[in-house]
């Protein structure tokens, strides 16, 4: 069965350092990941999405960065957070199946900036 | 483009009522329609999808949902509603062949079921 893994679970930075959020899926091959922010546990944001190795798409343009290094890993990141990057980040997978996959969500990850 | 509404920013029922949780779509043909919960601090957990065929679509935990084409709708539906029901609920929309798209996810409907 397939699993997806996020860590670290929690975090709390400083304004101005950077960040790296991991998220890794298993069992199964050539998935298509994604990266949400939730602000206030209410509606979902979807930050950047990935089809492929090296391949990224972003949605919004801010000062974070995704990359996908290997098929079933998919990194967040930031050079210097700011105090609105707080928030649940959410990482999801799906496999391919003309439109009707299924996305299937991480345990998140709690990001505080302070 | 396509969307999602979810009208109601909460909904309040009492345990052993039925509950309904409203969700309204609009995309450029037909849709492919998704139900997901979470729970606090936790991911989304998947209920259930209207792909094609019967209309009345049934999920995890009891949870149905209903697609109507003709109202644009696919609402969150169960019989006898638990105190554990409790929770965020997100409609989410997908274009019939839109590739690898993401999905389109409402802002999130809070249900609160009191004993």
């Amino acid at each position: 069965s397939q699993t997806i893994h996020q860590w670290p679970a929690t975090l709390v930075q400083p304004v101005g350092s950077p960040l790296s959020l991991e998220c890794t899926v298993e069992g199964t091959s050539n998935p298509n990941l994604y990266w949400y922010r939730q602000a206030a546990g209410r509606g979902l944001q979807l930050l950047f999405y990935s089809v492929g190795i090296g391949q990224i798409s972003s949605e919004v343009p801010q000062n974070l960065s995704a990359s996908r290094p290997q098929d079933r890993q998919f990194i967040l990141s930031s050079k210097k957070l700011l105090l609105s990057d707080s928030g649940f980040y959410l990482c999801a997978w799906s496999v391919s199946l003309a439109g009707t996959d299924t996305q299937y969500f991480g345990p998140g990850t709690r990001l505080t900036v302070l | 483009a396509q969307s999602v509404a979810q009208p109601e920013d909460q909904v309040n029922v009492a345990e052993g009522n039925p509950l309904t949780v409203k969700c309204t779509y609009s995309v450029s043909g037909n849709p492919y329609l998704f139900w997901y919960v979470q729970y606090p601090n936790r991911g989304l957990q998947f209920l259930l999808k209207y792909i094609t065929g019967d209309n009345l679509v049934k999920g995890s935990y009891g949870f149905e949902a209903e697609f109507n084409k003709s109202q644009t709708s696919f609402h969150l539906k169960k019989p006898s509603a638990l105190v554990s029901d409790s929770a965020l609920y997100f409609c989410a929309v997908r274009p019939l062949n839109s590739g690898n798209t993401p999905l389109v996810f409402g802002k999130g409907t809070r249900l609160s079921v009191i004993a």
